[in-house]
């Protein structure tokens, strides 16, 4: 089984400013899918980013991007000129044929 | 553009009595998997479909928990005795063809159990 460890339960951080969100993994496989979601509050999962490990370049989507370490197993998010709706918890997840495995998330709260 | 989505969005319920939720996916997506998820944490699955057929079935997944996907269309998930541990959000997800593809997640149904 894989797991997913966030070691940051929250963080804070300055509109306009950079946050990094980290996020480990523990796995045998070489080909799977890496993922961060993020969860509003009160409102559904959405896929920020997706990252395929067999790809070394790492992945961006606009103000979000992923620094990947695969001998590391480490994911981390960067999220840039954070906005106050980036207010949520983010899961990294693991992705393996069919099934996703979460970290216990992070909440980030943006402050004006 | 249609998301997931589920039905009821909230659900209380008395200890013992019996529950079902429904998940429709996004039409095209042949794949669709429930999890659920309790506060403060992240989602742990519970079950898989694609199409009609269920094809894997976590441990978490009690013989109280059943889910079912008769046309490879919607689904549904029935807790029979409904437990106080049983209180959490469940979330169905779907996703295209392979397993490669993305998972798109619905709002969720968040059942409290009295």
């Amino acid at each position: 089984a894989q797991t997913v460890t966030q070691s940051q339960p929250e963080m804070s951080v300055q509109e306009a400013e950079t946050v990094t969100l980290s996020c480990t993994y523990d796995t045998s496989e070489s080909n799977y899918y890496l993922f961060w979601y993020k969860q509003p509050p009160s409102r559904q999962m959405i896929l920020v980013i997706r990252q395929e490990a067999y790809k070394q370049q790492n992945a961006t989507e606009n103000r979000f991007s992923v620094n990947f370490q695969k001998a590391a197993k480490s994911f981390s998010l960067k999220i840039s000129d954070s906005q106050l709706g980036d207010t949520a918890m983010y899961f990294c997840a693991f992705g393996f044929d069919y099934k996703l495995s979460f970290g216990a998330g992070t909440t980030v709260t943006v402050r004006a | 553009d249609t998301g997931v989505s589920q039905d009821p969005r909230h659900k209380i319920t008395k200890r013992g009595q019996n529950v079902t939720f429904r998940c429709d996916p996004i039409s095209e997506h042949n794949r669709l998997y429930w999890y659920r998820q309790t506060l403060g944490q992240g989602p742990e699955f519970l079950t898989y479909f694609q199409n009609e057929a269920q094809l894997e079935k976590s441990r978490l997944l009690s013989d109280r928990f059943s889910a079912e996907r008769p046309k490879g269309s919607f689904s549904t998930l029935e807790i029979q005795r409904t437990e106080q541990g049983d209180s959490a959000m469940y979330l169905c997800a779907s996703s295209l063809r392979q397993h490669t593809d993305t998972q798109y997640f619905g709002p969720g149904t968040r059942l409290t159990v009295l």
